[in-house]
């Protein structure tokens, strides 16, 4: 089946620290692969994605790379910023004739000033 | 703004009532979601429309009653609830066709 699986936070750390949240998948197929992010208060918003393997993702100084081989999407920053406090959630997609997407639990970063 | 609105942001509701959530987006996309977020739990699937058929219902408790009228509106009517249905509803939409989801911000459910 299908399933998503990141680490487990609340993840804190000082401005400035570099950033890793774990992301690792199974999946039947070649699905494409997400990471979203929640704000207090929000709904999710599209963070990156990739859809084959190798490809890497990038967005506001985030990037994750598709590696097959691991089954792995790590998300990763090299300075975040007190604005980068949010949930982060891992997702999958199989696309069959609509879009189902599996998600991670959320890992929940909290950057301190 | 994501495109994808959805009303009302809070409700707070008892266990006899019968309320109704909204979802409305314009963004052109032919499928539509609804979500529960929970404490602590992955987000879960609830119903999907594609083409305003539901293609989905993840053994969801009849107290909740999809409704899709066309593809820019989703409704989740709700129920004699249980307590343990507070949570956030998120509705999404999307292409058929192409990845990624367009997310609302989300009803934050509170059943007393």
């Amino acid at each position: 089946g299908n399933s998503v699986t990141q680490m487990e936070g609340p993840v804190t750390l000082s401005e400035e620290a570099f950033l890793t949240i774990n992301c690792t998948y199974t999946a039947t197929g070649y699905p494409s692969l997400f990471w979203y992010v929640q704000y207090p208060g929000e709904g999710l918003q599209l963070l990156l994605k990739a859809t084959k393997a190798d490809d890497k993702g990038s967005n506001k100084g985030f990037e994750a790379t598709y590696r097959k081989e691991t089954t792995s999407f790590h998300l990763e920053k090299g300075s975040v910023q007190v604005s980068d406090s949010a949930v982060y959630f891992c997702a999958l997609s199989t696309k069959n004739n609509f879009n189902k997407f599996y998600f991670g639990s959320g890992t929940k970063l909290n950057v301190k000033p | 703004e994501t495109g994808v609105t959805q009303t009302p942001r809070h409700l707070v509701m008892g266990m006899t009532n019968k309320k109704s959530l909204k979802c409305e987006q314009h963004l052109g996309h032919n499928a539509m979601y609804w979500y529960k977020q929970s404490a602590k739990k992955p987000l879960e699937l609830m119903f999907v429309y594609s083409l305003e058929e539901r293609v989905e219902n993840n053994s969801v408790p009849s107290r909740f009653s999809p409704e899709c009228p066309n593809s820019s509106h989703l409704f989740l009517h709700l129920h004699t609830l249980q307590p343990e249905d507070s949570a956030l509803y998120l509705c999404a939409s999307s292409h058929r066709d192409s990845y990624g989801y367009t997310f609302g911000s989300g009803t934050r459910l509170t059943v007393v």
